[in-house]
């Protein structure tokens, strides 16, 4: 099962919104509505922002959303903040019943 | 709140083996699916292994080749990983993570090392 792609880098000034992309295929991206994102700062653990696609997890910003189209997911940070940088993942269950990542991206708030 | 603390990382030689072990608590453990998790040094994230509440369905990556075992003890509230015939590559942070029914990773143990070296 290869990696979902993802792009390695993106970067946005304070206040701007960034949208990082995630591109599998039918048998996961396109094939079910179990996409989810993560937040990972160096040496921390993982932090789901986003799961099912579009939903937030209690607690979580609403400047983080989520879409998916075909067999690419997105996941939008509006308002970007300094503590925004980090390196976000997405996932996605697959038609083995396995899990696949993406490459992850790094965000830099410039 | 829900806490899952893994452990049994350390340094080994290749070919070698070690038990990996995630102690959870502040949830019902029998009622989830725990998964193991690996993040080689500067690499993504890559799904190594889920086991079901009660042991039935164990799924593993293609790219595991049958070297590394998961079981659980829902009586300790515990989640092993067995690596076994280790590779220089399977150096990487491990993390245990619980699946919810929502099939999404939402809580997350903070990680243990493994080393593969000679």
């Amino acid at each position: 099962q290869s990696a979902l792609a993802q792009p390695a880098s993106v970067s946005g000034s304070p206040g701007q919104s960034v949208t990082i992309s995630c591109t599998g295929s039918s048998r996961d991206v396109g094939g079910y509505d179990y996409v989810s994102w993560y937040q990972k700062h160096p040496g921390k653990a993982p932090q789901l922002i986003i799961f099912g696609v579009t939903n937030r997890p209690s607690g979580v910003s609403p400047r983080f959303s989520g879409s998916k189209s075909g067999n690419t997911a997105s996941l939008t940070i509006s308002g970007l903040q300094p503590e925004d940088e980090a390196d976000y993942y997405c996932d996605a269950y697959t038609s083995s019943s396995t899990w696949v990542f993406g490459g992850g991206t790094k965000l830099t708030v410039l | 709140d829900v806490r899952l603390v893994e452990s049994g990382g350390g340094l080994v030689q290749p070919g070698g083996s070690l038990r990996l072990s995630c102690a959870a608590s502040g949830f019902d453990f029998n009622g989830y699916t725990l998964a193991w998790v690996r993040q080689a040094p500067g690499k993504g994230l890559e799904w190594v292994s889920s086991i079901s509440s009660s042991s039935s369905f164990i799924y593993y990556a293609d790219s595991l080749k049958g070297r590394f075992t998961v079981s659980r003890d829902n009586a300790e509230s515990s989640v092993y990983l067995q690596l076994s015939s280790l590779r220089v590559e399977d150096t990487a942070v491990y993390f245990c993570a619980r699946e919810n029914w929502d099939l999404t990773f939402d809580s997350w143990g903070q990680g243990t090392l493994v080393t593969v070296s000679s």
